[in-house]
């Protein structure tokens, strides 16, 4: 789940199942939103964007779903690796101001071998 | 792959101390961001600047901190006088163009304020 603050929620799962992280956003007037995966002493790398005007896309490996009557996105990854253990974000974008990215709280993958 | 590069990556400066954060963004690139994640919270947006002049800025970048591109690959955010809480990592990003596109971020500087 999503979460403001210092707790970072945690998903633990097991190496090959999937796995499925939500988020919440605020602004209605969001049109584009992204999912960055943040590892240890790096910045956030992009995994998968999705537009307004569509409420699901497939990447390799992941899906993002996005329902906009509840403000909600999910992120799917589909065979978890021990590779994809990190933190997550989702990220809206607001292109009436300056197109800055409005980041959630994160939420922590460990990924069991 | 073209990536956005930092440096440097971590920075200890004093208390009332002016520091300079460097960044590269990736060479096609025309929109760029700095960005703030204190330890443990949420990357935070803290300014946005394309065609030399900032486009927005949040509640965070107030008079003590400024941007610059002094050339045609180097984008700079300068604190004027530093205080503990500006310790965070910074995170510069950029995008190529308006539309919807990813913005691509660089490892960070970590700066640490004594």
């Amino acid at each position: 789940g999503e979460s403001v603050g210092l707790h970072l929620p945690t998903l633990s799962v097991q190496e090959g199942d999937n796995s499925i992280i939500n988020c919440a956003y605020s602004n209605s007037a969001s049109d584009y939103f992204i999912w960055y995966k943040q590892e240890s002493g790096k910045g956030p790398q992009f995994i998968i964007d999705i537009r307004s005007n569509m409420d699901k896309r497939q990447g390799q490996r992941v899906t993002v779903l996005l329902n906009k009557t509840v403000k909600h996105l999910s992120l799917q990854i589909a065979a978890t690796q021990p590779g994809d253990s990190a933190v997550y974000f989702c990220a809206e974008n607001d292109i009436n101001a300056g197109n800055m990215l409005t980041f959630g709280g994160g939420t922590r993958l460990m990924v069991k071998p | 792959e073209p990536e956005v590069t930092q440096t440097p990556s971590h920075q200890v400066t004093q208390m009332g101390q002016e520091v300079i954060l460097r960044c590269v963004p990736i060479s096609n690139h025309l929109y760029f961001y700095w960005y703030r994640q204190i330890l443990g919270q949420k990357v935070e947006f803290l300014v946005s600047f394309y065609n030399n002049e900032i486009s927005e800025k949040s509640e965070i970048f107030d008079d003590q901190f400024s941007v610059e591109r002094p050339d045609g690959s180097n984008f700079t955010l300068k604190i004027r006088s530093t205080k503990l809480e500006d310790s965070a990592m910074y995170f510069c990003a950029s995008k190529e163009n308006q539309g919807n596109q990813p913005q691509h971020f660089g490892d960070g500087t970590r700066l640490s304020i004594l």
